[in-house]
């Protein structure tokens, strides 16, 4: 089946640097990926819509600035948390849809990152 | 917009009994799909089940079932034969395609399913 990574699994930053966090679709093509952030005990909350080769679309109330994503190729996604906070703080996921013939409707996940900011 | 509301936010049910796990949605749209997720410790989400809005046949996924009614836009999950396995937070979600033809999911509030030996 599809398989999505993220890297890194968990990070520790301080207050004020920016960390960079990768999701990579391993075997398939993705034009699209998701990026959510999901709090303790929570639902997932879909921050931006990453698209390969242009800019992403961000929900309403998500700095793009803060939160820079990066769709650089068809397996590859950053996003980027620049001068991050405490309370930016939290379990970010990723996901990619397979964009094969079969035009799958289905999303596949990352295993998560949680960034812990200091 | 389209909401996504799970009105349980635990249950348990006792090993080799059968639980269901309702949602209702709230949309203007015709054609969608739903699925249902789940969660367990490691937070790595799982797809469990999906229905095409057009499809009047409810899913089946060996234990796991939808009762999916369109005019009552409801959506619930029936697991079978309860496994401890089966303990993990359940996400019904909601998809739709975006008039720029992306794709949008939004999700419920979830519900944490416990299962007892």
């Amino acid at each position: 089946g599809a398989v999505v990574s993220q890297h890194p699994s968990w990070v520790i930053c301080k207050s004020g640097t920016s960390v960079k966090i990768e999701c990579r679709s391993l075997d398939f093509q993705a034009t699209t990926m998701f990026w959510y952030r999901q709090f303790p005990k929570q639902s997932l909350m879909l921050m931006a819509t990453s698209n390969e080769g242009s800019k992403a679309t961000y929900e309403q109330g998500v700095e793009k600035d803060k939160f820079l994503i990066n769709h650089a190729s068809l397996t590859l996604s950053t996003l980027t948390v620049t001068s991050a906070h405490p309370e930016d703080s939290s379990f970010y996921i990723c996901s990619a849809r397979d964009q094969g013939p079969s035009g799958s409707t289905e999303q596949y996940f990352g295993p998560g990152t949680r960034l812990t900011v200091t | 917009a389209q909401t996504v509301t799970q009105s349980q936010p635990e249950m348990s049910v006792q090993e080799a009994e059968t639980v269901t796990l309702s949602c209702t949605y709230d949309t203007s749209e015709n054609n969608y799909y739903l699925f249902w997720y789940k969660q367990p410790p490691s937070r790595q989400m799982i797809l469990v089940i999906r229905q095409e809005a057009y499809k009047q046949q409810n899913a089946t996924e060996n234990r796991f079932s939808v009762n999916f009614q369109k005019a009552a836009k409801s959506f619930s999950l029936k697991i079978s034969d309860s496994q401890l396995g089966d303990t993990a937070m359940y996400f019904c979600a909601f998809m739709k395609q975006t008039t720029s033809g992306t794709y949008k999911y939004i999700f419920g509030t979830g519900t944490r399913l416990k299962v007892l030996a």
